[in-house]
């Protein structure tokens, strides 16, 4: 596997389920990011990770919960979640310094509907 | 907070046009400049990036971008599109330590 995986890619919940998005970066980058990618808005930054440390996290409902293990791995965790959370989650990672923690690198997402 | 703006929201071109996809946005410090390109299906991939130097970058696929501070813009140009080119592309602006905030996107349809 090369560059940002995610699993699953489609997801379907129910509001009481309990449910996990992952993501794998092969790149050796030291930070990583989730994405929430709504139709006609703009991606939201939802959570960032640096060095497995939490560095930002953008207000974000808590029914989000996010785990970062070790460098190469990033989890999102779901549970009692709502319709409107319903969206493309991206993942991405990016290396350290700067200008190139900008320089992100994508995962291919998680279609979620949450029903 | 910073902010990006993209002015169109889908372009429609025949093959052989030249494009030009505007992008602006509101931050008074030192910034870094991205496009991204979300082909149908697949991830978001990085078109081209400003960081220093020079303002006209250049970029995959022959594509370009120039950065005008005076102007806070950040224009993606391409002299002749391709039918392969259709995609939705996203301007970003990195500033501070991780954030990166990305415009709406504009589809683009090349009709061949």
């Amino acid at each position: 596997e090369t560059g940002v995986t995610q699993t699953p890619r489609h997801l379907v919940m129910g509001m009481t389920n309990k449910k996990s998005l992952k993501c794998e970066q092969h790149l050796g980058h030291n930070a990583m990011y989730w994405y929430k990618q709504s139709a006609k808005k703009p991606l939201e930054l939802m959570f960032v990770y640096s060095l497995e440390e939490r560095v930002e996290n953008n207000s974000v409902p808590s029914r989000f919960s996010p785990e970062c293990p070790n460098s190469s791995h990033l989890f999102l965790h779901l549970h009692t979640l709502q319709p409107e959370d319903s969206a493309l989650y991206l993942c991405a990672s990016s290396q350290g310094g700067s200008g190139s923690l900008h320089e992100q690198y994508f995962g291919p997402g998680t279609r979620l509907t949450v029903t | 907070a910073q902010s990006v703006s993209q002015h169109n929201h889908h372009v429609i071109l025949s093959e052989a046009a030249s494009l030009e996809l505007g992008c602006n946005y509101s931050y008074g410090g030192t910034v870094n400049l991205f496009w991204y390109v979300q082909y149908p299906g697949q991830h978001l991939q990085l078109l081209l990036k400003y960081f220093s130097g020079d303002p006209l970058v250049k970029g995959i696929k022959g594509f370009e971008a120039e950065f005008i501070k005076s102007k806070f813009s950040f224009n993606l140009r391409k002299p002749s599109v391709q039918w392969s080119d259709t995609a939705e592309y996203f301007c970003a602006v990195g500033a501070g330590s991780y954030q990166l905030t990305f415009g709406k996107g504009t589809k683009l349809s090349v009709i061949p």
